[in-house]
């Protein structure tokens, strides 16, 4: 299957620095990326939905301006969490797609997760 | 918006089956997935449903049922290291792209 990685897995940092998390798309191109965040013991919350070549699309409380996203080719697209803070501890997930979804059909729609990031901010 | 709803908790023992089930509002809606997460790892893809009926994948069926904005996730001849939370989403159409909404996720213990 489609493979997706992350890196780093784990990051430990001070306050005030800013992190920048790669996520690739290993053996497909993705046309979309996606960005989530998940806090312990709760679901994943979607952040960004990145598409290549274009501005990402932020969800509603998420500032644009702390978490930078860039998706520069089919297989990159990094998140920067800039001036980070204790609050931003968590864990990062990206996501990738390639194919649109259909309404007739139950043929793998599916986003491909990577591994995911722990951020821990002191 | 979208929502989800779904059990927090769920225990079942070795070896019986399990219902997990998910209803849901959206709009734009294409299809339901589920994803299972081990702690300390990432969502790993289990189906999905963009059709009315029952889906099988070996131990695992997902179904869904469009009018009802409904669908649940079977496991079958459970066992321990099915232990996890079991998420569904919803994938559906918004900002001029696709997006899963997760709901807030099913803790399934299973016991001897």
């Amino acid at each position: 299957g489609a493979v997706v990685s992350q890196h780093p897995s784990w990051v430990i940092c001070k306050s005030g620095t800013s992190v920048k998390i790669e996520c690739r798309s290993l053996d497909f191109q993705a046309t979309t990326m996606f960005w989530y965040r998940q806090f312990p013991k709760q679901s994943l919350m979607l952040m960004a939905t990145s598409n290549e070549g274009s501005k990402a699309t932020y969800e509603q409380g998420v500032e644009k301006d702390k978490f930078l996203i860039n998706h520069a080719s089919l297989t990159l697209s990094t998140l920067t969490v800039t001036s980070a803070h204790p609050e931003d501890s968590s864990f990062y997930i990206c996501s990738a797609k390639t194919s649109l979804p259909t309404l007739d059909s139950n043929v793998q729609e599916t986003q491909y997760f990577g591994p995911g990031t722990r951020l821990l901010v002191l | 918006g979208q929502s989800l709803e779904q059990p927090s908790e769920v225990t079942a023992v070795e070896g019986a089956i399990v219902q997990i089930n998910c209803t849901y509002q959206t709009s734009g809606f294409y299809g339901l997935s589920w994803y299972q997460q081990h702690d300390g790892g990432a969502p790993t893809f289990l189906s999905y449903n963009a059709l009315d009926g029952l889906e099988e994948t070996g131990r695992f069926s997902s179904f869904l049922s469009r009018s009802d904005s409904y669908g649940y996730l079977l496991l079958q001849e459970l066992q321990m290291k099915d232990s996890a939370s079991y998420f569904c989403a919803v994938l559906n159409s918004g900002a001029g792209s696709y997006q899963l909404t997760f709901g807030k996720g099913t803790k399934l213990s299973v016991i001897p």
